[in-house]
């Protein structure tokens, strides 16, 4: 049984950057096949996905077009966990905020963030 | 991007009656490559992430129970829900894996009649 565990404050400012985690139990984050992927939801936007990391003999990241330029999703493979930077934020990135894994449909989901930028 | 777009927006159904929520896409989801459709159907209720109830458009996730199920092939789909009970309550959204960005319909709200 996968487990994702969400971390990270609820509350930024405009123009900082949003950080958040996920840590990862009952799986690895280096597994072939699987990706890892941040996803958000608000009223305006519904379910957006923003980008996903991934291990197929080397790493792999995609980023959705609307926040490419300000985002970054890192592995880490010692802590078995993968993490969200959104740099810049505004008022618009006010959402709660999900990781997911995606084999390729997504089984698993972290509680979700609601974050705030204000 | 791959638009993916819902009907209806809302629906309510009288519990142990059939509810159908239809989902098409703006491309083939078909692959060449493996002969599944990939599309994945999910479950939201409030205050709580989407739960994945079906993958490849038709294989029902484990523990999910037998009476949802999904259909369809290329850019039209289907997820039915034969005999609806109070707790199939929530807003279902269907969702492509074919390429990123991955994208999802924008949810089908299901009531009780």
């Amino acid at each position: 049984q996968v487990h994702l565990q969400q971390s990270g404050p609820g509350l930024v400012k405009p123009s900082q950057t949003l950080s958040l985690t996920c840590a990862i139990s009952g799986d690895s984050v280096s597994a072939n096949n699987i990706a890892w992927n941040w996803i958000r939801q608000s009223p305006s936007r519904g379910l957006e996905w923003l980008g996903r990391a991934y291990f197929s003999s080397r790493w792999y990241t995609n980023y959705a077009p609307s926040v490419r330029g300000r985002i970054t999703i890192n592995p880490d493979t010692s802590k078995n966990q993968f993490s969200l930077q959104l740099n810049s934020v505004t008022p618009d990135d006010t959402a709660v905020y999900y990781c997911s894994r995606a084999a390729p449909g997504m089984d698993a989901w972290g509680q979700g963030t609601t974050v705030s930028v204000s | 991007d791959i638009v993916m777009t819902q009907s209806p927006d809302s629906l309510a159904v009288s519990l142990g009656e059939r509810a159908t929520i239809h989902c098409k896409s703006g491309q083939n989801l078909l692959s060449s490559f493996n002969n599944k459709n990939h599309l994945g159907w999910y479950q939201q209720k409030p205050g709580q992430p989407p739960k994945l109830l079906i993958n490849w458009a038709s294989a029902r996730e484990p523990g999910v129970p037998d009476r949802f199920s999904g259909s369809g092939s290329g850019t039209d789909f289907t997820l039915t829900i034969s005999e609806l009970q109070a707790e199939d309550v929530a807003v279902y959204y269907c969702q492509q894996y074919d390429g990123v960005p991955y994208t999802f319909g924008q949810g089908t709200k299901l009531e009780i009649k």
